[in-house]
């Protein structure tokens, strides 16, 4: 089985950076992704990690460790429209089929 | 493309009702989900689906029935709802292969079991 640990909840001021932490622990990986969460609303995709390393998309980046089974979302200048929740989830291969399995999310929210 | 696409959005179920969910994507996806969401338990995987006439049983299976007859759809069947099953319903698809492709929701469907 998987195991996905984030924090529940982060404050942040508008214009700051947060990093939003992730850990896991699967055999079989296949990748992590980050999608973000707006109340009474579909997850939409925002990153996909499956090598270590660092990768940019504007104002958001994500990191992936795979020995250390650790991942980052990073959000710069943080904008009120980022108050969500950032759901990190993982991909690997159980039984011949790719399986995704989330975490409870993380609710960021954004003070003026 | 429509994308991913749910109905009902809302619905409102006695004990013991059955009802089904549909899904719908247009997107030839190969791989579809049922999650349900509850506050302080996330997405939980119900059931999926890696191709027509596959499927198989995800985290919280019971109390729930799929089929996947067509590439497209994968209803979701509650058989005798319980309260227990009041909860935001999502249904997702993506394809496989290494790389994984992001998945995409449909908008969800909110139900209450009374």
């Amino acid at each position: 089985g998987q195991n996905i640990d984030q924090p529940t909840e982060m404050t942040a001021t508008e214009g700051a950076i947060v990093q939003i932490n992730c850990t896991y622990q699967t055999s079989g990986f296949n990748g992590l992704f980050w999608y973000q969460q707006h109340a009474g609303e579909a997850p939409t995709f925002l990153s996909y990690n499956v090598l270590d390393g660092l990768e940019e998309k504007g104002r958001f980046s994500s990191f992936l460790s795979r020995s250390k089974g650790y991942s980052y979302l990073l959000l710069k200048e943080l904008q009120m429209k980022d108050s969500a929740s950032y759901l990190c989830a993982v991909s690997d291969w159980r039984g011949g089929y790719q399986k995704v399995t989330f975490g409870i999310g993380t609710k960021l929210q954004v003070i003026p | 493309n429509a994308g991913v696409t749910q109905t009902p959005k809302f619905q409102v179920l006695k004990t013991g009702q059955s009802m089904t969910l549909q899904c719908a994507q247009d997107m030839n996806h190969e791989y579809m989900s049922w999650y349900r969401q509850d506050p302080g338990m996330g997405l939980r995987l119900i059931h999926y689906s890696v191709g027509a006439g596959i499927t198989d049983q995800g985290e919280v299976p019971n109390g729930y029935n799929v089929s996947r007859s067509t590439t497209e759809d994968f209803p979701l069947r509650l058989l005798s709802a319980a309260p227990s099953q009041t909860s935001v319903y999502f249904c997702a698809s993506r394809q496989p292969g290494q790389g994984a492709g992001e998945q995409f929701f449909g908008p969800g469907t909110r139900l209450t079991v009374l």
